[in-house]
């Protein structure tokens, strides 16, 4: 798929637990970022990562990047039943001058 | 709340009607953007206004018609939609210029329906 493929599509764990999603493509980028969207509302930029970049934090978010296996992660550390949305990545590939969405995933956490 | 700011934040319109979503932002930015999103799906981009000049239209259906009449606002026009056409339409804006990549602020979109 040209949108790249994120997994699990669906994610349910208990607050307090640690949540990881992975994002795969098949391009060359320069940047990936990754957006949370609660239910309606819109898209929030959580963290970008650079393609010469293997790792940024930011708060209680970690995000990998891994060019060679053209994939990325977000683990969010001990979960909050605010964390509950919908998570996307976006790749921004080179020359495209556009970002390009991955299919989601929907993050549940059980308080 | 976000620096996007997008109404209505509901519309319903007959397949005959002519309406206009509108959106605004006063960050500077020089992007901005429409995006069309189905329930469970991800954002699909529509058209990219970079310095007030349409740079990119994603082949969309001429019944919707982006007009850009100054960097801080965008608008879009609709006319003889279809009922498929029914989506959260959100507006995004980023700093642009040779930040292509440069991250997305988006609004909270208008919910339309199409009956």
């Amino acid at each position: 798929s040209q949108q790249g493929e994120e997994d699990p599509q669906a994610l349910s764990i208990q607050e307090g637990e640690n949540a990881t999603m992975n994002c795969s493509y098949k391009t060359s980028i320069n940047n990936l970022q990754w957006y949370r969207q609660n239910s309606g509302r819109g898209l929030v930029h959580l963290i970008l990562i650079r393609s010469n970049e293997r790792e940024k934090h930011s708060g209680r978010l970690r995000v990998t990047l891994d060019t060679s296996k053209k994939s990325s992660s977000l683990l969010i550390t001990a979960s909050r039943a605010a964390d509950t949305a919908s998570y996307f990545c976006a790749r921004g590939d080179r020359g495209a001058q556009k970002l390009v969405f991955g299919q989601g995933t929907r993050l549940t956490i059980n308080p | 709340d976000t620096e996007v700011t997008q109404t209505p934040k509901h519309l319903v319109m007959g397949m005959t009607n002519k309406k206009s979503l509108k959106c605004e932002q006063h960050m500077g930015h020089r992007a901005m953007y429409w995006y069309k999103q189905k329930a469970k799906k991800p954002p699909e981009l529509m058209f990219v206004y970079s310095y007030e000049k349409l740079s990119i239209n994603e082949s969309v259906p001429s019944r919707f018609s982006p007009e850009c009449p100054n960097s801080s606002l965008l608008n879009l026009h609709l006319h003889a939609l279809q009922p498929e056409d029914s989506a959260l339409y959100l507006c995004a804006s980023s700093q642009g210029g040779e930040r292509f990549y440069s991250p997305l602020h988006f609004g909270n979109g208008t919910r339309l329906t199409v009956t």
